[in-house]
């Protein structure tokens, strides 16, 4: 099975642009978790998303937002870029129902704001 | 709401040395536990879970772990710690029900020396 794949691997923007991520997640995983890895703040939960719903919300502001398509391929979008939001997004996936909540990571997007 | 804590920041072990990696959990219910290893630049790889039954968790690479409820704990060992273990670990704790509510740790990293 391939795993969780995440697109672009990196990417420089400037302050004030906007950016969108993508991840696709496992095959037959409905759940799609975000993650901002930074230094000073470890790993922080962004949101999930469920079957095209947000299920869950972390403690980020609007700037911040996200959709789920059916085919549970996930977009993470991020506008009016501030300097502090350089950090290595990650996405997981789950089978997301209500046993196990194993996540599998992609190996991230690294955003750099200058 | 849960929490988790990694009391060590940074561990430093030799090679073919024991390793214990230390996790604390507060949660209200019994919690779904993970280990996660992150190599420089990468995502998170799943290394083992304790959802219930045996406390004694075995994983990938030759770690294990131990659900002690009494002490909050999910501390990670290995035997013999080899080079390519060096790496950033994470503790993460999940809430049962219905939708993804993980909480990680701020991670402890391993420095292995020859």
């Amino acid at each position: 099975k391939a795993g969780v794949t995440q697109t672009p691997r990196y990417l420089i923007k400037t302050r004030g642009q906007q950016v969108t991520l993508s991840c696709s997640p496992i095959s037959g995983h409905r759940s799609v978790s975000w993650y901002q890895q930074t230094p000073g703040q470890g790993l922080q939960f962004l949101f999930e998303y469920f079957s095209e719903t947000q299920r869950n919300k972390g403690n980020f502001p609007g700037r911040f937002s996200g959709r789920q398509f059916s085919n549970s391929r996930s977009e993470m979008n991020v506008s009016t870029l501030e300097l502090g939001d350089s950090a290595l997004y990650l996405c997981a996936s789950s089978l997301g129902g209500t046993g196990s909540n194993e996540q599998y990571f992609g190996p991230g997007t690294r955003l750099t704001v200058t | 709401a849960q929490s988790v804590t990694q009391p060590d920041i940074h561990i430093t072990v030799s090679e073919g040395a024991s390793l214990e990696l230390r996790c604390n959990y507060s949660y209200g219910a019994t919690p779904y536990l993970f280990w996660y290893v992150q190599s420089p630049g990468q995502g998170l790889q799943l290394l083992l879970k304790y959802f219930s039954g045996d406390t004694l968790v075995q994983g990938i690479k030759g770690f294990e772990a131990e659900f002690k409820r009494s002490q909050s704990s999910f501390n990670l060992r290995k035997p013999s710690v080899h080079w390519s273990d060096a790496a950033e670990y994470f503790c993460a704790v999940g809430v049962s029900g219905g939708y993804q509510k993980v909480t990680f740790g701020t991670g402890t990293k391993l420095q292995v020396i020859p």
